[in-house]
């Protein structure tokens, strides 16, 4: 069954430090999705990124990155010069679209990791 | 557009009563789906539609029931809720499937006394 990790519960930094929020994942498809999410105090959900398992290839999206290795089956996000807004919480979430199990057509969050940014 | 709109925004039962949690989105989306967030656990799928007339379970669909008579719409009804569904409840769509950005509701927070 797939799974997703998310193994720091709560990180703490001070502004305009960089900061990783690392992303594990398992999965026996060879076609799937991965997403990363940000629910800010608020509650809204906010879609930040998708990737297909195909696409190995980082992407940079202003002061986010994503480091994507299916070597490592890690997906993790980078923040550069981290910002009070960025004070949230971070969900990866993983689709296995081929559904070859026969699984439930839907998302597997991860835990989340709280990030927290102080000024 | 509104996107997803999810009724009620609050709501406090108590055990043995029965709602229905309403979703409707307006973005003609075939895929459908609910999930549960607690504190600690991330979000879990409930259930899910792939398009009118078809629903399936997710990982967690006891208690639940849910059916989708219309594109637009897809509710979720607890027929006899419980503490253990205390619970924030999140409604989303895509253009088809679990592999496409899904667009979120602003959730219903649920407590069951």
């Amino acid at each position: 069954a797939q799974k997703v990790t998310q193994a720091q519960t709560e990180i703490s930094v001070v502004e305009k430090e960089d900061v990783t929020l690392d992303c594990v994942y398992e999965t026996r498809d060879t076609t799937y999705y991965l997403f990363w999410y940000k629910q800010p105090p608020s509650g809204e959900l906010v879609f930040l990124i998708r990737r297909n398992s195909f696409d190995e290839q980082n992407e940079i999206s202003g002061r986010y990155s994503w480091n994507f290795q299916k070597s490592t089956s890690s997906f993790n996000f980078t923040i550069t010069a981290s910002q009070v807004v960025d004070s949230a919480v971070y969900f990866c979430a993983l689709s296995e679209a081929g559904n070859s199990g026969g699984g439930a057509d839907g998302l597997t969050f991860g835990k989340g990791t709280h990030l927290i940014i102080q000024p | 557009n509104a996107g997803v709109t999810q009724t009620p925004k609050f709501q406090v039962l108590k055990t043995g009563q029965s709602m229905t949690l309403q979703c409707a989105q307006d973005m003609n989306h075939e895929y459908m789906s609910w999930y549960r967030q607690d504190p600690g656990m991330g979000l879990r799928l409930i259930h899910y539609s792939v398009g009118a007339g078809i629903t399936d379970q997710g990982e967690v669909p006891n208690g639940y029931n849910v059916s989708r008579s219309t594109t637009e719409d897809f509710p979720l009804r607890l027929l006899s809720a419980a503490p253990s569904q205390t619970s924030v409840y999140f409604c989303a769509s895509s253009q088809t499937g679990s592999r496409n950005e899904q667009f979120f509701g602003p959730g219903t927070r649920l407590t069951v006394l």
